[in-house]
């Protein structure tokens, strides 16, 4: 079975414009969450998606949104990128809803400039 | 909010050798608990998971870890390393309740392992 696949993996974006990250999660998956992962702050959880429903949202500004499709496929989106933004985006998927194991896809690296 | 701490952020071993990593949490009751493992360039693999009952548990590549209320800890222990286990490793708390997969993570273990 193929495991989370997360495009692009490496994007170079400049301040100011917005950028979308999709993530394809394991067949069967319904629960895609989505986290940051940069040296100073470390994993942080951005938002879970659920069935097409937003479950849970972390403490990130509007600036970041997201989606999930019906066929459980999510994207999250960026708006008006700060050079704080580059980060490791990791999308992570789950059978149900809590507390079971995460499938973590390899992330997409963004880079801002 | 529950909060997860491992206090060492660089840990090097022989290849051979025990490990242990630790890892405190903060939460209200008991909470699931994760460890996670990173190889570089990678995303993150999960090791074992706590939800309730026997408080030690087995995990995969020969990892095993301890629930300790009393101490609110939950250490990852291997004993006997390989190189192949050089690595940043997560520990996260997941809330009970309508919490979905949230889980709050550690900063992190990099483990370096000397031949």
């Amino acid at each position: 079975k193929a495991g989370v696949t997360q495009t692009p993996r490496y994007l170079i974006k400049t301040r100011g414009q917005q950028v979308t990250l999709s993530c394809s999660p394991i067949s069967g998956h319904r629960s895609v969450s989505w986290y940051q992962q940069t040296p100073g702050q470390g994993l942080q959880f951005l938002f879970e998606y659920f069935s097409e429903t937003q479950r849970n949202k972390g403490n990130f500004p509007g600036r970041f949104s997201g989606r999930q499709f019906s066929n459980s496929r999510s994207e999250m989106n960026v708006s008006t990128l700060e050079l704080g933004d580059s980060a490791l985006y990791l999308c992570a998927s789950s059978l149900e809803l809590g507390p079971g194991a995460l499938h973590f896809g390899n992330g997409t690296r963004l880079t801002v400039t | 909010a529950q909060s997860v701490t491992q206090p060492d952020i660089h840990i090097t071993v022989s290849e051979g050798a025990s490990l242990e990593l630790r890892c405190n949490y903060s939460y209200g009751a008991t909470p699931y608990l994760f460890w996670y493992v990173q190889s570089p360039g990678q995303g993150l693999q999960l090791l074992l998971k706590y939800f309730s009952g026997d408080t030690l548990v087995q995990g995969i590549k020969g990892f095993e870890a301890e629930f300790k209320r009393s101490q609110s800890s939950f250490n990852l222990r291997k004993p006997s390393v390989h190189w192949s286990d050089a690595a940043e490793y997560f520990c996260a708390v997941g809330a009970r309740g309508n919490a979905g997969n949230m889980l709050t993570f550690g900063g992190g273990t990099r483990l370096m392992v000397k031949p």
